[in-house]
């Protein structure tokens, strides 16, 4: 079946390193692909996302771009900020109505 | 603008007992999906409703069961509750003209269930 694997955190960086969380998956057909992030004490919600090939989702600086080739979705931010400490969940939706399949989170803790 | 409502956000069963858990979706959505999120680990789909029907299922076992209302609410049951019982439940909401694989999916924060 389809899943996805992501890098295992925790993650800790310095305030305005450049972060990048890895993400590959495995799906029959052209799934979507997201970047979910859940913030301490609040739901998850959508980062960005990319629906076909060689597509870039962004969204506050945050950026990844979908690779049919390698399988994979890595997200990138060019400099971190503390309200970035949150957990990341990479996950892909394959085609038609069926439910999104997440990876298990990487946490992101950024420091001062 | 509402988002997506939870109840109770924490609870404690021992095992054996059965418990409901509620939802409210977002405003104007009227798909509803559960996820269950162990320690640790990513949210996995239990179930989908729409139109007060099951339309999906995951890899659950029937000791799970739901329900969707005409106003479009749902519920969470499980029945004779395990110890592995023990996460955080997840609702999410989205309209069902907005779905198929790429539209997004708006989380509640979910109820954290214990099993003693």
């Amino acid at each position: 079946g389809d899943s996805v694997t992501q890098m295992e955190g925790p993650v800790t960086l310095s305030e305005e390193a450049f972060l990048t969380i890895n993400c590959t998956y495995t799906a029959t057909g052209y799934p979507s692909l997201f970047w979910y992030v859940q913030y301490p004490g609040e739901g998850l919600q959508l980062l960005l996302k990319a629906t076909k090939a060689d597509d870039k989702g962004s969204n506050k600086g945050f950026e990844a771009t979908y690779r049919k080739e390698t399988t994979s979705f890595h997200l990138e931010k060019g400099s971190v900020q503390v309200s970035d400490s949150a957990v990341y969940f990479c996950a892909l939706s394959g085609s038609g109505n069926t439910p999104l399949v997440f990876g298990k989170g990487t946490r992101l803790s950024v420091i001062a | 603008d509402a988002g997506v409502t939870q109840s109770p956000t924490h609870l404690i069963k021992t095992r054996g007992q059965q418990v409901t858990l509620r939802c409210s979706p977002k405003s104007g959505h009227d798909t509803v999906s559960w996820y269950q999120q162990a320690l640790g680990q990513g949210p996995q789909f239990i179930f989908q409703y729409y139109e007060e029907e099951e339309r999906q299922r995951g890899n659950f076992p029937d000791r799970f069961s739901g329900h969707q209302f005409p106003n479009y609410s749902s519920e969470l049951n499980v029945n004779a509750l395990l110890l592995g019982d023990s996460a955080l439940y997840l609702c999410a909401s989205r309209t069902e003209e907005s779905g198929g694989n790429t539209g997004e999916l708006f989380f509640g924060e979910g109820s954290r269930l214990t099993v003693l």
